[in-house]
């Protein structure tokens, strides 16, 4: 099976920085997904990591280390529309399980 | 390019009636899914199918059903609707690329409430 861990929630303040920590235990690996869900809305695709190491995508980043079943998503100079859940998903051999999300709220 | 489609976007069941949530994807997709959204409890995997003709349990399969007929659909079916079964649902698709595969993409979910 897969087990996912990231914090409830967290609160970072406009132009900041952000980590978010996800740590899984899992019967296979075939990648690690990051995605953003607005309320209300379906998630969105914002990262993807199958090799150890950082991905960097504009103010997104994400990092992987898979001997130690650990990923964060790094978010840089938050904005007020950044306030959002942000999901981590592990793919097993075929089955993509989601952690519970992280609530972001972005203060001024 | 519609991406896929899921309909309907609300629905209000009776408990016990039947009803079938359609999920259509327009991007060859082989992986497609299906998974119910609860407060506190994050996105769930009900149902997945790997290709036409193959489908598997997910989490929670009690009480849904699940045929792939073709690549493109893959209807999700309540077969007694139960109080506990009011949740938001996404469907969800995604393709083999290389060594792994691409990104999910979700249909706009259908919210259900079952009275």
């Amino acid at each position: 099976g897969q087990n996912i861990d990231q914090p409830t929630e967290m609160t970072a303040t406009e132009g900041a920085i952000v980590q978010i920590n996800c740590t899984y235990q899992t019967s296979g690996f075939n990648g690690l997904f990051w995605y953003q869900q607005h309320a209300g809305e379906a998630p969105t695709f914002l990262s993807y990591n199958v090799l150890d190491g950082l991905e960097e995508k504009g103010r997104f980043s994400s990092f992987l280390s898979r001997s130690k079943g650990y990923s964060y998503l790094l978010l840089k100079e938050l904005q007020m529309k950044d306030s959002a859940s942000y999901l981590c998903a592990v793919r097993g051999y075929q089955k993509v399980t989601f952690g519970t999300g992280t609530k972001l709220q972005v203060i001024p | 390019n519609a991406g896929v489609t899921q309909t309907p976007k609300f629905q209000v069941l009776k408990t016990g009636q039947s009803m079938t949530l359609q999920c259509a994807q327009d991007m060859n997709h082989e992986y497609m899914s299906w998974y119910r959204q609860d407060p506190g409890m994050g996105l769930r995997l009900i149902h997945y199918s790997v290709g036409a003709g193959i489908t598997d349990q997910g989490e929670v399969p009690n009480g849904y059903n699940v045929s792939r007929s073709t690549t493109e659909d893959f209807p999700l079916r309540l077969l007694s609707a139960a109080p506990s079964q009011t949740s938001v649902y996404f469907c969800a698709s995604s393709s083999p690329i290389g060594g792994g595969y691409t990104e999910a993409f979700f249909g706009q979910g259908t919210r259900l409430t079952v009275v």
